[in-house]
């Protein structure tokens, strides 16, 4: 199972807005509204940010949204603050002989 | 309140086996399951496989079929529960921060994480 396609980096300025993509196949997330993403800082846990493509735990703020449009889903930080420099993996269920998969990984800069 | 809590960093040689614990607390447990995913340094999350801590089934990521084993500590006690992941054959490729992640039954993502423990191999 490969894993799913991110951008290395993104970036942006406080206030701005920054879109990460994450594609895979019909096999993946073009399968199944099972897409999640993850927070996480240098030397920490990943944390739980966006769950079934598009909601949001209690406590994650609303800047974070996601999509799904065909094997791509995307998450978009809008209003940038210095604590979203992290990196975020998107991860997807894969079915059941593939299990899931998790992205490779984008690193996001807030300038 | 939700907690996973990890047993402590390893140090292995090559060819050895690790077994790496994960104790969840503070929640019912006969819904859900326990993940281990394994991030190597510098590099991205990969998913290992998961264990049903309430049956012990078991379902292992393809790349890691017939070298990770999963198990679970058999006890009465509903608040409390052990997992275990133990990996053999390792190799310096097995170097990794490896973590435990709860997915409430069904739900497929992962809602809470252990602190995550570093197995080290290296002769």
């Amino acid at each position: 199972q490969s894993a799913l396609t991110q951008p290395p980096s993104a970036s942006g300025s406080p206030g701005q807005s920054v879109t990460i993509s994450c594609t895979g196949t019909s096999s993946d997330v073009g399968g199944y509204n099972l897409v999640s993403w993850y927070q996480q800082h240098p030397g920490k846990a990943p944390k739980l940010l966006i769950y079934e493509v598009s909601k949001r735990p209690s406590g994650v703020p609303d800047r974070f949204s996601g999509s799904k449009s065909d094997n791509t889903a995307s998450l978009t930080v809008s209003g940038l603050q210095a604590e979203d420099e992290a990196d975020y993996y998107c991860n997807s269920y894969a079915g059941s002989n593939q299990g899931y998969v998790f992205g490779t990984g984008t690193k996001v800069t807030v300038l | 309140q939700v907690h996973l809590v990890q047993s402590g960093a390893e140090v292995k040689k090559p060819g050895a086996s690790v077994k790496v614990s994960c104790k969840a607390s503070g929640y019912t447990f006969t819904a859900y399951h326990i993940h281990w995913v394994r991030q190597a340094p510098g590099q991205g999350l990969e998913w290992v496989g998961m264990i049903t801590p309430s049956t012990g089934s078991t379902y292992y990521a393809q790349n890691f079929q017939g070298r990770v084993t999963m198990t679970r500590d058999a006890t009465r006690d509903t608040s409390t529960s052990t997992v275990y992941m133990e990996l053999s054959s390792l190799g310096s490729e097995d170097t990794a921060v490896y973590y435990c992640a709860k997915e409430t039954s069904a739900t497929c993502y992962f809602d809470d994480w252990g602190q995550g423990t570093l197995v080290t191999v290296s002769s």
